[in-house]
This record gives structure tokens, C-alpha cells and sequence, in this order.
């Protein structure tokens, strides 16, 4: 297996610019999640979905931020308008349930400028 | 107060010595517990899980304690490879679904 992947790697974009972050989780995992690391605030959970239904997203920032899962191989995080503050690392991870061990994407290293 | 706290550190050990990380958490009725590691600039990866009997993998140790809500971790003959960040992970749910990361105890195992 191919593990949790994500696109791009790296993103550099200006305020105001639009930025889409992708996730395709582990096959046969039925929970994925969205997190944000920085140095400040460590590692965030921002959203959480079980079998492609967003269960909790009491962590996503602000209305700035959405994310969606159309199917069970594929996640988006949409960030519109960025700003600067958003500058981050965002992971991707996966599981086979909810409360089981979660496998995380490389990450997207986000810049805002 | 946090929901999960960890001592930041960094610890700095010589090679061949015993570490241990404590952690805390909040949530009384959190229901599975973690250890992750994390290298500089890659993504947090499994280290072990925490069961309430304890559980131990080669040079490691994890420990879970309900009643003072903390688990720990014990790496015994540290190596120069066991250099990073370790996460405390704790997860359950209580008025809906959480899984809360600490912030990670930084290790640098030196020569």
C-alpha cells in the first residue's frame, strides 16, 4: 500500500490567493482527518470524517476554511482567501476506525505571503 | 489547563541510558491512548499503542494509569536513531468525537 498521500508537497501563495490542499487515504480506511502543525500551537485536529460524512469540524479556524470528501479515496481542504497566518504544515491522516492508530500523509508545507 | 500535557523538554541523554516521558490528560472517559513519534520536518508515525496492562516492544515501555489520568513511556538503551519528538495521543468520545495530541517531549540521544 502506497500509504496516506498528499498534494502538493509544498505551496507557496500569496493573501488572498485561493489554495487546495488533496488527500487520498489508505484504502479501506473509513476515518480521515485534517490537522495543522506549527510551532506555536502543535498539532491541531481541524476536521475529522467517518465514511465520507464530516462528523466534526470544530476545529477548522474559521469560515475561510472548508473541506470535503465527494468519495471514499479522496479529501480536499480548501483555504479561500488565505492569509498569512494560515502558513503551516497540513496532514492528512487515515484510519480503519476512529479510535484506531492513524497513518499520516508526508504533509503540505503551506506559506502565505 | 490542557486537555493533554506533556513536558516539552528537550531531554538530552547519553547513549545507553533509560528516558522516560510522562503524560496527562483531562478527559476521564478517554477511551485509547498513544504513543507517535516525529522526526524533524516528517510526519508523526505509530510508535506504540497504550493498554491499561501495560505493553512493552523491544527497548519500549508504555504504561497506562486511570486513575491519576497519565500514561508513559520508557525507552531503555537509548540510540543515536531515537532522537526525536515524541506525541502523546489521547482519544475518545465525549460530546462528540476527539483526538487531542500533545505538544511532544523533544529526545536527543548523544554520542
Amino acid at each position: 500500500d502506497a500509504g496516506v498521500i498528499q498534494s502538493p508537497r509544498h505551496e507557496v501563495t500569496e493573501m488572498g490567493q485561493e489554495v487546495t490542499l488533496r488527500c487520498k487515504p489508505i484504502s479501506g480506511h473509513n476515518s480521515l482527518f485534517w490537522y495543522r502543525q506549527t510551532m506555536m500551537r502543535g498539532l491541531e485536529l481541524l476536521i475529522y470524517f467517518n465514511n465520507n460524512v464530516p462528523i466534526d469540524d470544530s476545529g477548522m479556524p474559521e469560515d475561510r476554511f472548508s473541506a470535503k470528501m465527494p468519495n471514499a479515496s479522496f479529501s480536499t481542504l480548501k483555504i479561500q482567501p488565505s492569509e498569512p497566518r494560515d502558513s503551516a504544515v497540513y496532514f492528512c491522516a487515515s484510519s480503519f476506525h476512529r479510535n484506531a492508530e492513524a497513518f499520516f500523509g508526508q504533509g503540505t508545507r503551506l506559506t502565505v505571503v | 489547563r490542557k486537555e493533554v500535557e506533556q513536558d516539552p523538554g528537550p531531554f538530552n541523554v547519553p547513549e545507553g541510558a533509560t528516558v522516560a516521558f510522562n503524560c496527562t490528560y483531562s478527559n476521564s472517559a478517554s477511551q485509547s491512548f498513544f504513543w507517535y513519534r516525529q522526526d524533524c520536518r516528517k510526519e508523526p508515525k505509530l510508535l506504540m499503542s497504550v493498554y491499561s496492562s501495560g505493553n512493552e516492544d523491544g527497548r519500549f515501555t508504555a504504561q497506562l494509569n486511570r486513575a491519576s489520568q497519565y500514561i508513559s513511556l520508557l525507552i531503555r538503551d537509548s540510540k543515536l536513531s531515537d532522537s526525536a519528538t515524541y506525541l502523546c495521543v489521547v482519544s475518545g468520545h465525549t460530546g462528540g468525537f476527539k483526538t487531542i495530541f500533545g505538544a511532544g517531549t523533544r529526545l536527543f540521544v548523544k554520542a
